[in-house]
Parts: structure tokens; sequence; C-alpha cells
């Protein structure tokens, strides 16, 4: 079936070091990718996206890789500040008939930035 | 412009209790999404409406959880006679056209209690 997985459940970082975080997926069919950020408190707040025919994006301070050949999808946080503290998500869109709209998440990664 | 909002930001009830959560969507955003999520974990798809019909209900765990979205703009999110499990944050999203490659902005949550 459908799963995102992380490697990772948390992740240390000094400030001004770069950060990335891994996601592992499974299914074949899925052709959207996004990486969310959630605060303690506070709803995912989305940050950069990939589609499947692209296999890295860049954004102000992150860059998201995806390599279909491993079901791997990674993100990089480029000068990380305390302010990058919280904990991410990846979650694929598996573009399947009726459940085009739906969104999987996995388990995501604790990220915190200390000084 | 305004975000996805939600309401109560939080909710406490008894167990057998009937609650309503609400969503009001960005403005202009055919489609609208529901997860849940429990503590620790990503976010659970639960159904997705295009408009005012539901595309995707297949992620509503049992009989107890019922959404609607009467004029494609709003919805509610009812769960009828509560129990302790269904104790989680309820998120919505929204998303302007709803394809798969569609990106979803979620609200800050609707945390409910049952005790």
């Amino acid at each position: 079936g459908e799963s995102v997985g992380l490697h990772l459940p948390t992740l240390s970082v000094q400030e001004g070091d770069n950060s990335i975080i891994n996601c592992a997926y499974s299914n074949s069919a899925s052709d959207y990718f996004i990486w969310y950020k959630q605060e303690s408190g506070k709803g995912p707040q989305f940050i950069i996206d990939i589609r499947s025919n692209m296999d890295k994006r860049q954004g102000q301070r992150v860059t998201v890789l995806l390599n279909k050949t491993v079901k791997h999808l990674s993100l990089q946080i480029a000068a990380t500040q305390p302010g990058d503290s919280a904990v991410y998500f990846c979650a694929e869109n598996v573009n399947r008939g009726s459940t085009l709209g739906r969104l999987y998440f996995g388990r995501g990664t604790q990220l915190t930035v200390w000084p | 412009g305004a975000g996805v909002s939600q309401t109560p930001s939080n909710k406490v009830t008894e167990k057998g209790k009937y609650v309503e959560l609400r969503c009001d969507p960005i403005s202009g955003h055919t489609a609208l999404y529901w997860y849940r999520q429990s503590l620790g974990q990503g976010p659970e798809f639960l159904i997705y409406f295009q408009g005012t019909g539901a595309a995707d209900d297949s992620g509503l765990p049992n009989d107890r959880f019922f959404a609607v979205r009467p004029e494609g703009s709003v919805s509610t999110l009812k769960i009828q006679r509560t129990e302790r499990g269904d104790s989680a944050v309820y998120l919505c999203a929204s998303s302007l056209f709803g394809t798969s490659t569609d990106t979803q902005y979620f609200g800050p949550g609707t945390r409910l209690t049952v005790l």
C-alpha cells in the first residue's frame, strides 16, 4: 500500500549548518511530493513541492531532491536558523482515480536547531 | 488574503457526545480536505470535497463520522457518539482546483479531547 516514511525521527543541528531531512516512499504511481513544516500547536505549513518529472527544485534556502529510482525524497535547508526548528513532513499524492485528492504523510522528523 | 480557518481551536467533550468542527477554506478554493492527526504522527486523510460533493470519503473511520459542505465553501465535520479514541487534532486544508498536483494549504486545526 501507499506509505511515506522518514529515516530519522529527530535531527539536531547547529545554527548556520545545513540540514538534510530524508524521506522514503513506496508507491511508484506518486506524481507529486510536498514538504511541510509544522510548529507546535499549528497546522502544517507548505515549504516546497516537486513533481515526479523533476529531480530537483530550489526555493529560498531550501532544496528538494527526488530520486525515483530508489523512491527517495530529501529536503535540504541551507544555513539553518532557530526559526527552522519544527517537525518536517513529506507527503505524496498518488495520481490514481478516486484517491486523487489524498495526501499520504510520513511520521515526521523533529528538527532542533541550537545556537 | 486570509488562510484556512478552523473553529473552535479546542474542543473538550465527554464520551458519547456529539461534536461539530468547522472549516473555512481559502476564498475561491474549490477543493477542501479533512485530516486527523494523532500525537506524534503525520496527518491521516479523512475526506475530500470537490465543490459541494464528497469526491472521496474512504478515510472516514466509521459511520459516526460525517462531513458536509452544502454551499461549496464552509465545511463541517460531525462526529456522533464520541469515543476517547477520537481525541486528536482535526486539520482542514483547501486547494484551488483539487488536482493531484495542487498545493493543499492547512488551517491551524481543532484539538478535540474526549474525556
